[in-house]
């Protein structure tokens, strides 16, 4: 069984950085893709795009393309997404959600992390 | 990369059946029997009920079933239940960009 646990809620000014985790355990972990999805207050899921963890390849989805960064770490299971720069309109719900090498839906869900963004 | 077409809800009495529509393009929905469907329940993670199209991971009911023609994907939800009242949103593989795309999310209403 996979399990996901994100890092805590961030509150940010604009302007400033951030970089938050997701942790997968599991067997073989390495063998699976992470992705990144974000909820904004009231609205729907968005991808944002996903990491390989065996390689790290990684495929950004075109409105996150440039405003964020996707990495990880093999040697602890851990993904990251991390902002240079936050703006307001950055502020909302983001999941991690991880499967399988091979497999395309996503069965296993990180809790999420709450990241605010106000000055 | 614009997000599939869903209605923005339906709802049905209990019992009753309800029908989800998800409409993509060439290059996602229409291209590949990658779609799923997930269910989100207010300040819940979201859950996935169908993949590949109509597969049902293990533990959902058969009242939830997929299916697909051309560019549709279709969630039905039969034999509604207080608990089906929720978001659900469809996903697909875009292979042009090798990630995903979400549909806009439907709420389901039991009436």
């Amino acid at each position: 069984e996979v399990h996901l646990v994100q890092s805590g809620a961030e509150v940010r000014r604009p302007g400033e950085s951030l970089k938050i985790s997701c942790e997968g355990s599991g067997y073989r972990f390495t063998n699976y893709w992470i992705g990144w999805v974000r909820q904004m207050p009231g609205i729907g899921l968005e991808w944002m795009g996903i990491i390989y963890l065996a390689d790290s390849t990684t495929k950004y989805s075109s409105s996150s393309q440039g405003q964020v960064i996707i990495s990880a770490d093999k040697s602890i299971t851990t993904a990251y997404l991390q902002w240079s720069s936050l703006k307001a309109s950055d502020t909302g719900m983001y999941y991690c959600a991880a499967t399988r090498n091979g497999e395309f839906a996503w069965p296993n869900w990180g809790q999420g992390t709450l990241v605010t963004v106000s000055s | 990369q614009s997000a599939l077409t869903q209605p923005r809800s339906v709802s049905g009495s209990p019992g009753q059946s309800v029908t989800i529509s998800c409409t993509g393009t060439s290059g996602d929905v229409g291209a590949y029997n990658f779609v799923s469907w997930y269910q989100q329940h207010p300040g819940r993670t979201p859950k996935v009920i169908i993949y590949d199209v109509s597969e049902r991971p293990s533990g959902v009911p058969d009242r939830f079933s997929g299916s697909k023609s051309g560019i549709t994907a279709s969630l039905t939800i039969s034999g509604l239940q207080a608990d089906d009242e929720a978001d659900y949103y469809c996903c697909s593989f875009v292979g042009s960009f090798a990630t995903y795309v979400f549909g806009t999310g439907t709420q389901v209403t039991v009436l």
